[in-house]
């Protein structure tokens, strides 16, 4: 059964780094995936943000590209988000998704995490 | 990459058939045959409903179909239950290895 788990700061300060991590169980971070962030702005809709497989390759949201970075921790079994130069804007659940490669869906989500960017 | 434009709600009475719209370009829905869709209630993770534009996961009942014509992609709810009211929203690949998510339609059940 494969399970994501989103953690980090729920709060962070305007132009500061947003950094969230997603442990993965019941699958491994080398298997034939891509390792997948969205997120949602309360009361809106879900924005795929991008993803990373595990020999290096990523792809990201042009409207979001030269703000983030995903990177893949095998030895941890993880992945991670980073989002800089944050405004209220990225105030949203971001949620962790594993997406099969070579299938244009998303089958397992964490159960997402609410990140308020606030001073 | 502009968000995939839905309705914002959609309203059935218990029995009924509703059709969500999914309005992309050629760039994305127009272009290929991956089209997904996500059922989300109050407070939960998204739950993916169709894919690949009418495939259904195992699990999901046979009164959720999904097809496609031209730039537009459909999902529709045969036989309306209470438990369907959630928020629903399409995804299409949009090219260059990215996707993009529609803005979501509530659907209320009567």
């Amino acid at each position: 059964q494969v399970q994501l788990q989103e953690s980090g700061p729920g709060l962070v300060n305007p132009s500061g780094t947003l950094s969230l991590t997603c442990a993965v169980s019941g699958d491994s971070m080398t298997s034939n995936n891509w390792w997948t962030w969205v997120r949602q702005p309360p009361g809106k809709g879900l924005e795929w943000i991008g993803e990373m497989y595990h020999s290096g390759g990523s792809s990201y949201n042009p409207s979001l590209k030269s703000r983030v970075t995903i990177s893949v921790d095998k030895s941890k079994n993880q992945f991670s988000l980073k989002l800089s130069s944050v405004t209220d804007a990225d105030t949203a659940v971001y949620y962790c998704v594993r997406r099969s490669s070579g299938k244009n869906y998303f089958e397992y989500w964490g159960q997402g995490t609410l990140v308020t960017v606030s001073s | 990459q502009s968000a995939l434009t839905q309705p914002r709600s959609v309203s059935g009475s218990p029995g009924q058939s509703v059709t969500i719209s999914c309005t992309g370009t050629s760039s994305d829905v127009g272009g290929y045959k991956y089209v997904s869709w996500y059922q989300q209630h109050p407070g939960k993770a998204p739950k993916l409903m169709i894919y690949d534009v009418s495939k259904r996961p195992s699990g999901v009942p046979d009164r959720f179909s999904g097809s496609k014509s031209g730039n537009t992609a459909s999902l529709t709810i045969s036989g309306l239950q209470a438990e369907d009211e959630a928020d629903y929203y399409c995804c299409s690949y949009a090219g260059n290895y990215t996707l993009v998510f529609g803005g979501g339609t509530k659907l209320t059940v009567l």
